[in-house]
């Protein structure tokens, strides 16, 4: 079975100070990681997708990075309005919609 | 392009009560997503659509049906809501052979 675990839950930063947060997973033969940010009230928007162990994409002050066990989602120099719940997800196994399995999240707070 | 909508933003249901949830997309994909988000368990896959008259069931199915009622729209019906389908839904569509889906902003149901 598919296994999505995001750690830390929840993540309290000041403006300024720099963090990772991170996604393991479960997964034999990895067809992609994607990182999705969501806003309070709203749906997640997608962020990356990696596809193999080394590959990193750069946004803005976030920047994805995968192993073959993991993923971290570096945060440089965080401002207030990083403030969001990060979502890592991998393909399904089953289905034939190209589902994804979804972690809990990590809801960062970013304090001025 | 308005991407992916969903109606109505906020409803409340006694139990046993039905109620249909509409989602559309303008940006003629072909697979449809409905999620269920609650508290420390992430987005879990409620039913999918690979494309126009065919659906399946997710993780999570169990209270539910769906139609695909053409390529933009896909609905999720409740058919005798229980406080256990308190829950934020959110519809999602994928274009072509990707796995990045986009999502609507989400229907606050509270079944009371």
């Amino acid at each position: 079975e598919d296994q999505v675990t995001q750690s830390p839950e929840a993540l309290r930063l000041q403006e300024g100070e720099s963090s990772s947060l991170n996604c393991s997973y479960t997964v034999s033969g990895l067809r992609g990681l994607f990182w999705y940010r969501q806003d309070p009230g709203k749906g997640p928007e997608f962020l990356f997708t990696l596809y193999s162990a080394g590959e990193e994409k750069e946004k803005e002050r976030l920047k994805a990075t995968l192993t073959k066990k993991e993923s971290f989602l570096h945060i440089t120099a965080p401002k207030p309005e990083d403030s969001a719940t990060y979502l890592c997800a991998v393909p399904a196994l089953a289905g034939s919609a190209r589902q994804l399995t979804f972690g809990s999240g990590t809801q960062l707070t970013v304090l001025p | 392009n308005a991407g992916v909508t969903q109606t109505p933003k906020f409803q409340v249901l006694k139990t046993g009560q039905s109620m249909t949830l509409q989602c559309a997309q303008d940006m003629n994909h072909n697979s449809m997503y409905w999620y269920r988000q609650d508290p420390g368990m992430g987005l879990r896959l409620i039913y999918y659509s690979a494309s126009e008259g065919t659906t399946d069931k997710g993780e999570v199915p169990n209270g539910y049906n769906v139609s695909r009622l053409n390529k933009r729209e896909f609905s999720l019906r409740l058919e005798s809501a229980a406080p256990s389908q308190t829950s934020v839904y959110f519809c999602a569509s994928r274009v072509g052979s990707s796995y990045e889906q986009y999502f609507g902003p989400g229907t606050r149901l509270t079944v009371t």
